[in-house]
């Protein structure tokens, strides 16, 4: 999947549990994005960073925390504030050579459930 | 903002025929557009785009796409379907002038060959 490690693939969660959903590129892409895809509503993106040490939040970022600590790196932390977790995660980065040759690549994603 | 529709959540066609899934689009400016194909419990992987130039963009395991701008369409085609080409399909659109960062993507039409 494009040099993007998402880890663990399934991953349950107790109630109040926070989890952390790790990320890794080796692609030296500067963007990375997380989504979260449920079943019949597409991808909606939770948290997006275009550089270390900078994030912003998407479109439903409520619930999840992000850091950006290495270039590598995008955990994302599913608080215990997320009241319906049980999804899809995919986490993406961003190639972009010039103004008109870019795309995102995605990992293999990581099914969160709730026990 | 910008959106995309893909009015269809399931297209059935039969081996050896041709296939089309629908996307349409709505975003100001021009647009940057994109298919994604997902397999089960996978992340989604890059099918082809369309940034500037020829209207028939051509991409991977034979699919191609029309760019129609009167219509804001980005219909995704292939001559001859395989009963492998069965899987979920994400159209989706980057306004590169606009604010937002990240793709946003369709809900997805799960393409079903028929041997």
């Amino acid at each position: 999947d494009g040099g993007i490690t998402q880890s663990p693939k399934y991953l349950f969660r107790k109630e109040g549990q926070n989890v952390t959903l790790s990320c890794e590129q080796n692609l030296n892409h500067d963007a990375m994005y997380w989504y979260r895809q449920d079943p019949g509503q597409g991808l909606r993106l939770i948290y997006y960073s275009q550089i270390v040490n900078d994030f912003q939040k998407g479109d439903i970022a409520e619930g999840y925390s992000v850091s950006r600590e290495k270039k590598e790196s995008f955990p994302l932390t599913v608080t215990s504030a997320q009241k319906n977790p049980t999804a899809f995660y995919l986490c993406a980065s961003r190639y972009r050579d010039t103004a008109t040759n870019e795309k995102l690549f995605f990992g293999s994603g990581t099914q969160l459930s709730v026990l | 903002a910008q959106s995309v529709a893909q009015p269809e959540d399931q297209v059935n066609v039969a081996e050896g025929n041709p296939l089309t899934v629908k996307c349409t689009y709505s975003v100001s400016g021009n647009p940057y557009l994109f298919w994604y194909v997902q397999y089960p419990n996978r992340g989604l992987q890059f099918l082809l785009k369309y940034i500037t130039g020829d209207n028939l963009v051509k991409g991977s395991y034979g699919f191609e796409a029309e760019f129609n701008k009167s219509q804001t369409s980005f219909h995704l085609k292939k001559p001859s379907a395989l009963v492998s080409d069965s899987a979920l399909y994400f159209c989706a659109v980057l306004n590169p002038g606009g604010g937002a960062d990240g793709l946003t993507f369709g809900k997805g039409t799960h393409l079903i060959i028929q041997p």
